[in-house]
């Protein structure tokens, strides 16, 4: 596609609810990044795929948080057992070129995950 | 670890005015530098970078030079536009080049 993808655009879950994000990165993207942006704050690094392997996952915030990207193209976050903490809005980003770094990243709009 | 720091907002300005967005960075080397724009309703968009000491990203009217003695990257236009209204992100590039690293982010209002 032309852009980054993201759905749902909003989702509002119960806590202790599992939830699923979905991100479709950018035809032909190599690397696939995902970011968490809580109100008020910059977007703070959770995950990062190049093709299907997960390179870096240093950023998800407990064993909860879970991602995939099995067939190198859509990727999945998944959130186990919603806390009121995991509120806010979700970032994916991919990227054409590992080599290119930051300068080629492409953001999408996000998903706003609120937990009630 | 890494860091960035930037100004706290919301700056406030008449259209026409200049604009400073003071950003100062901690990383291990020398990491590549951003500006990172959020429009309201949608994503992040590369607004401009620097990969080295005294490169100067511009964009769109926008300027920033990096500092390596100060170790700053301070966002900068001559004359801003009320369409220029935004949150602006300050990030650095980790040296595993796998994640960029944001400030918190300054909101910007442009009134005619």
């Amino acid at each position: 596609g032309a852009g980054v993808s993201q759905s749902p655009r909003y989702k509002v879950a119960k806590r202790g609810q599992d939830v699923a994000l979905r991100c479709d990165p950018i035809s032909g993207h190599v690397s696939l990044f995902w970011y968490q942006q809580a109100l008020g704050q910059g977007p703070e690094f959770l995950t990062y795929f190049q093709n299907e392997a997960q390179l870096d996952k240093s950023g998800l915030p407990s064993d909860r948080f879970f991602a995939e990207r099995p067939e190198g193209s859509v990727s999945t976050l998944k959130i186990q057992r919603t806390q009121q903490e995991d509120s806010a809005v979700y970032l994916c980003a991919s990227s054409l070129d590992p080599r290119q770094g930051a300068r080629g990243y492409t953001f999408g709009s996000g998903t706003r995950l609120t937990v009630v | 670890g890494d860091s960035v720091t930037q100004m706290e907002g919301p700056v406030t300005l008449s259209e026409e005015a200049f604009l400073t967005i003071n950003c100062t960075y901690t990383a291990t080397g020398y990491p590549s530098l951003f500006w990172y724009v959020q429009y309201p309703g949608e994503g992040l968009q590369l607004l401009l970078k620097a990969t080295k000491a005294d490169d100067k990203g511009s964009n769109k009217g926008f300027e920033a030079t990096y500092r390596k003695e100060t170790t700053s990257f301070h966002l900068e236009k001559g004359s801003v536009q009320v369409s220029d209204s935004a949150v602006y992100f300050c990030a650095l590039l980790n040296q595993a080049g796998t994640a960029l690293i944001f400030g918190k982010g300054t909101t910007l209002s442009v009134s005619s």
